[in-house]
């Protein structure tokens, strides 16, 4: 069972559209972050979310935590070539050491 | 650079062959974790050590085993590869438990077993 769904799977867009992708859970998450990956590298923390209804901003991204803290949702703004990669999302559940990490969002921005 | 550093970056083993993979970061953190990640699966936990002397089975154990020789240093070993091991794994780090200060990922070992 796959705690975290991500939608959609594959998302290819032109340069300067708007985009979001989703992460959805019947679980709910003590905090839950977003990560991007690039081909080749490992993934690379954006940003952490604790609070249900947190909005947090980095430049173009906007990323929300449901009121439920059961899901999350990253919007991006104009995107750019240079946002092209996967897009991961990861909860915390509890005392637990472990993240649960979805399939992510395979984005891909054409020039 | 501060991080989490893996060596090898690439390795081609035959069935039944074993090799060690190494991890260590110089930020200090306490707990450290062992990924796998295959298309389509994404991203696997294979152990983990929440701090320094500790270590747990994570969601795909079965096939390896792992040290934490010291606070910086967390390796995975493949005793007898098989085919189904092929796959990219990733060491990762945090700072706080639940990941809460987030991961640090090392650039991955990309392991082809033939």
């Amino acid at each position: 069972t796959q705690l975290l769904e991500q939608s959609p799977q594959f998302l290819s867009i032109q340069e300067g559209e708007n985009l979001t992708v989703y992460c959805n859970s019947s679980s709910v998450f003590s905090s839950l972050q977003w990560y991007r990956q690039e081909p080749g590298e490992g993934p690379v923390l954006l940003v952490t979310v604790v609070t249900g209804g947190e909005v947090k901003k980095l430049k173009r991204l906007t990323f929300q935590f449901g009121d439920a803290r059961k899901d999350s949702s990253l919007h991006i703004t104009a995107a750019q070539p240079g946002d092209t990669g996967l897009y991961l999302c990861a909860g915390a559940r509890g005392s637990n050491y472990k993240l649960t990490f979805g399939k992510g969002t395979l984005l891909t921005v054409n020039p | 650079n501060a991080g989490v550093t893996q060596t090898p970056k690439f390795q081609v083993l035959k069935t039944g062959q074993s090799m060690t993979l190494q991890c260590a970061q110089d930020m200090n953190h306490n707990s450290m974790y062992w990924y796998r990640q295959d298309p389509g699966m994404g991203l696997r936990l294979i152990y983990y050590s929440a701090s320094e002397g500790t270590t747990d089975k994570g969601e795909v154990p079965n096939g390896y085993n792992v040290s934490r020789l010291n606070k910086r240093e967390f390796s995975l070993r493949l005793e007898s590869a098989a085919p189904s091991q092929t796959s990219v794994y990733f060491c990762a780090s945090s700072d706080r438990g639940q990941g809460a200060g987030g991961y640090t990922f090392g650039s991955g070992t990309r392991l082809t077993v033939v």
